[in-house]
């Protein structure tokens, strides 16, 4: 099992630019989580997923737009990339959301110039 | 605005010792769980407890809840090299505090 895979790994974007982070895990799990990530901080929540076609908006959504239209893929986009958005971006994905444990990718680091 | 908080934020301590860590949250919550950082990786799961849970075990780790201070500790054993990593709490939101960043020196 590959469990929860993030794509791509590394990316510089310039300013302005816009791009769509792809997760997709393999163990049929319902909730799907964007997080980022700064340096010496903990992970923020952006967006969420309780399902197949649903979103909703986590602590730091502005600037961020997801869609869920298969169970096992959840998509991350910024339209119009701000160097604020550099950070490492994490996916993790649970069977469901309360009383399950969560598995995370390995995550992707990307700069904005 | 983030759920848990962990303190300290920074912990060295030598092989052997034991590491203590604590997680303080705001709201009401089912479950609380611990999950682990390797520099620049995914966090991995460590450990899930339960509102109505007082204390749970696995292996070297002890995790004790106590919901009418609406705190968490974890507390590791007889720690190794290995254990040097940051370590982080979440509510059942999957809300994580800003992390307890652990050394353990050989």
């Amino acid at each position: 099992n590959a469990g929860v895979t993030q794509t791509p790994k590394f990316r510089v974007l310039k300013t302005g630019q816009s791009m769509t982070l792809l997760c997709a895990q393999d163990m049929n799990h319902e909730y799907m989580y964007w997080y980022r990530q700064d340096p010496g901080m903990g992970l923020r929540l952006i967006h969420y997923s309780v399902g197949e076609g649903t979103t909703a908006k986590g602590e730091v959504p502005d600037g961020y737009n997801v869609s869920r239209l298969k169970k096992q893929n959840f998509l991350l986009g910024l339209e119009s990339a701000a160097p604020s958005q550099t950070s490492v971006y994490f996916c993790a994905s649970s069977y469901k959301g309360l009383n399950t444990e969560a598995f995370f990718g390995q995550g992707t680091r990307l700069t904005v110039v | 605005s983030q759920q848990g908080e962990e303190d300290p934020q920074a912990l060295s301590i030598q092989e052997g010792e034991n590491a203590t860590m604590n997680c303080s949250y705001k709201t009401s919550i089912n479950n609380l769980q611990w999950y682990r950082q390797n520099s620049g990786r995914g966090l991995v799961h460590l450990i899930l407890i339960r509102s109505n849970e007082r204390e749970k075990h696995s292996g070297r780790l002890r995790v004790t809840l106590d919901t009418s201070k609406k705190s968490s500790s974890l507390l590791i054993t007889a720690s190794r090299a290995a254990d040097t990593a940051s370590y982080f709490c979440a509510t059942n939101d999957m809300r994580f505090g800003a992390g307890t960043r652990l050394t353990v020196k050989p």
